[in-house]
């Protein structure tokens, strides 16, 4: 499974985009990137998920580039409540279903009034 | 989107006593369903795989003596933790995904604190 690198946490004003950047430097061909957000005391809520170029829902857009060694998740005009963990994992398959996930670190996102 | 409960949502216990956990997908059938353990400020480990109706597997590290895992249907998991000690209170989660292969859902976790 490919490693993922991401900030240690990030602090944002209410309004704002904010973009998380993951390298992923060791992605595999049949590597699948996604992005789940985590509340405290939750568990993780799945965001958004890509394999190549732009990938867009009503949450956020997931950014990644043609060598698929980093991707960004980008969320538009972000509120307090989108204070939150944010991880982004790499695995095999669509959704990475039937595949266990592996966590990295996740980025802390504090957004602030 | 599918829903996955968890059951219960927190529980204290004593040392030494053990401890059922129970992981429900409720609208979907979870072939495979996963547990996590999560410590404060950290991030997800994953404990063990299970399917339905066969042994789990277990990740390096984790004493499957320990934490027994139960997959008995394609909507139910427990992890039951064995003569618990201080050391085992965590948060612990699970997921499920979809015999589709449509995501994989997580339940809202279960704050285990003994004492």
């Amino acid at each position: 499974l490919a490693k993922t690198t991401q900030p240690v946490s990030m602090d944002s004003y209410e309004g704002q985009e904010v973009n998380i950047t993951c390298s992923h430097n060791n992605i595999a061909t049949n590597d699948y990137i996604t992005w789940y957000q985590q509340f405290p005391s939750q568990g993780p809520r799945f965001i958004i998920q890509g394999y190549k170029t732009k990938v867009t829902n009503e949450v956020a857009s997931l950014f990644i580039p043609a060598d698929r060694k980093s991707s960004t998740l980008s969320l538009p005009r972000v509120s307090l409540s989108d204070t939150a963990v944010y991880y982004c994992l790499v695995g095999e398959g669509a959704n990475n279903a039937g595949n266990m996930l592996t966590f990295g670190g996740g980025t802390r996102l504090m957004v602030k009034p | 989107g599918a829903v996955v409960s968890q059951h219960p949502s927190r529980v204290i216990c004593k040392s030494g006593t053990s401890v059922k956990i129970e992981c429900r997908s409720l609208d979907f059938q979870a072939t495979t369903m996963f547990w996590y353990r999560q410590f404060p400020k950290q991030s997800l480990m994953l404990m063990a795989t299970s399917n339905e109706g066969s042994k789990a597997t277990y990740e390096q590290g984790v004493e499957k003596d320990k934490f027994l895992i139960n997959h008995a249907s394609l909507t139910l998991s427990t992890l039951t933790v064995t003569s618990a000690h201080p050391e085992d209170s965590s948060f612990y989660i699970c997921s499920g995904d979809s015999p589709t292969g449509n995501e994989q859902f997580f339940g809202p976790g279960t704050r285990l604190t003994v004492l």
